[in-house]
This record gives C-alpha cells, structure tokens and sequence, in this order.
C-alpha cells in the first residue's frame, strides 16, 4: 500500500510557463516533505523540502506547498527550463524513524523549448 | 569524485548467482542506506544502517542481505540473484544532524540485470 502517490507519470510544458507536479500521502504522522530531481544515469538529488508545520517554502523557481488537512503537496517550478527536465520524486519522512524516506513513484518532466 | 561511489555501475548475471553490490562514501557521514528503484514504483528501501554496529530491514529485504564493514562502507549482496531483482540499485547516505530533514545523498546507481 503506497503511502506516497504521485498519480500524474509524465507532465510536458513549454518553456518559460508553470509547471505544477503533484503528490499525495495517507499517513498524517509524516514530519517532512522533499522532492528529488533525478536526471537519466544520475542518483536522485535534492531539490526542495517542507516540514509539516509550515504550507510553503520558496527556494528561487521553486515552490513546495503543503496541504496538510487534504494530505496533499505540490512543487512549482516557475518558469520552467529545459534544463529541468527529469524525473521529479516526492518523498516523505517520519523523524522518529529516522531518515527513512518513503518515496513516490516519480513523475517525468519535459520542458519543451 | 562523486561523494558516494557506487559499484559496479552496470551488472548483468544468471538467475542462482550471488552478487554484491558495493557503497563507499566520503561525506562521513554515520547513516547509509540501499533503496532499489523499479518503474512505476519508485524508490523502496531494502536495508539502512545507522551505524557500523546497526543493520535494520527496510520494506523489501528478502532475497537481500547487507554488511556495513565500516563507516564508509555498506554492501548489498543478493544470495542467489533472481530475475524480478532486475532493477536500478543505489545507495545513500545522511547525516544525523540532517535528521530534521530528512535530505538524502545518492551514489550514481548501480543497473543490474537478472537473466
């Protein structure tokens, strides 16, 4: 039973607009929220995170929000680059275990130039 | 040099075969982990140790086993490799201070295929 979902596969977007990825969770005990950017032949790397006690955290193009009553997060990335297309994975995190990250299927970005 | 070396990168055997997959890191960092990425599922923990005297089963440790031989050091063994094992390996490693955040750090992953 996936306690993260990421229900959208692929996400395709032009150049310079928005582009909004998606994340779903059930477990309400989750401390952390983090999206990881993962480029073809590459480990994941670490782009943005949220802790559960905020809805918003801005790190330059890029947004996560957090909605915690619909156990809900997104990432913004504004504008979008061609650079930024990857495989983007949501993952979450319960502190009392430790690092363990419990990740989302991924969701594959194509910015088109 | 990458902080987290993964090898071998690319590994293609036959099914009953014992296989170790190798994780060395320069972060010195306590905390490493091994997750196994599959299509349409992402990323799921096999094994994490938080230090050279701590080994504990992630969700899918079956068919897996691991050795932390020192701090900078996790190997995962696969006893006698299956085809449903085929799948990208990769390992991680934080800091314990990172513990408010959860952040990971990967190696480059390591492909092996079961045949």
């Amino acid at each position: 039973d996936q306690q993260v979902k990421q229900n959208s596969p692929s996400l395709s977007v032009q150049e310079g607009r928005i582009s909004i990825l998606n994340c779903d969770y059930t477990n309400s005990m989750f401390d952390y929220f983090l999206w990881y950017k993962k480029y073809p032949a590459e480990g994941p790397t670490f782009l943005i995170s949220i802790s559960s006690i905020k809805d918003k955290n801005e790190d330059g193009r890029f947004t996560v929000f957090l909605n915690k009553s619909a156990k809900h997060l997104s990432l913004h990335i504004v504008p979008s680059q061609p650079g930024d297309s990857a495989v983007y994975f949501c993952a979450a995190s319960l502190m009392v275990y430790g690092n363990k990250l419990v990740f989302g299927a991924g969701t594959i970005l194509r910015v088109k130039s | 040099d990458a902080d987290v070396t993964q090898t071998p990168r690319n590994r293609i055997t036959k099914t009953g075969k014992r296989i170790m997959l190798e994780c060395s890191q320069t972060k010195g960092h306590d905390r490493m982990y091994w997750y196994r990425q599959d299509p349409g599922l992402g990323l799921r923990l096999i094994y994490y140790s938080f230090d050279v005297k701590d080994i504990n089963k992630g969700e899918i440790s079956d068919g897996y086993s691991v050795s932390r031989q020192a701090q900078a050091k996790f190997s995962l063994s696969l006893e006698s490799a299956i085809p449903n094992q085929t799948a990208l390996y990769f390992c991680a490693t934080s800091d314990y201070g990172s513990e408010n955040t959860g952040e990971l750090f990967f190696g480059e992953g390591s492909r092996l295929t079961v045949l």
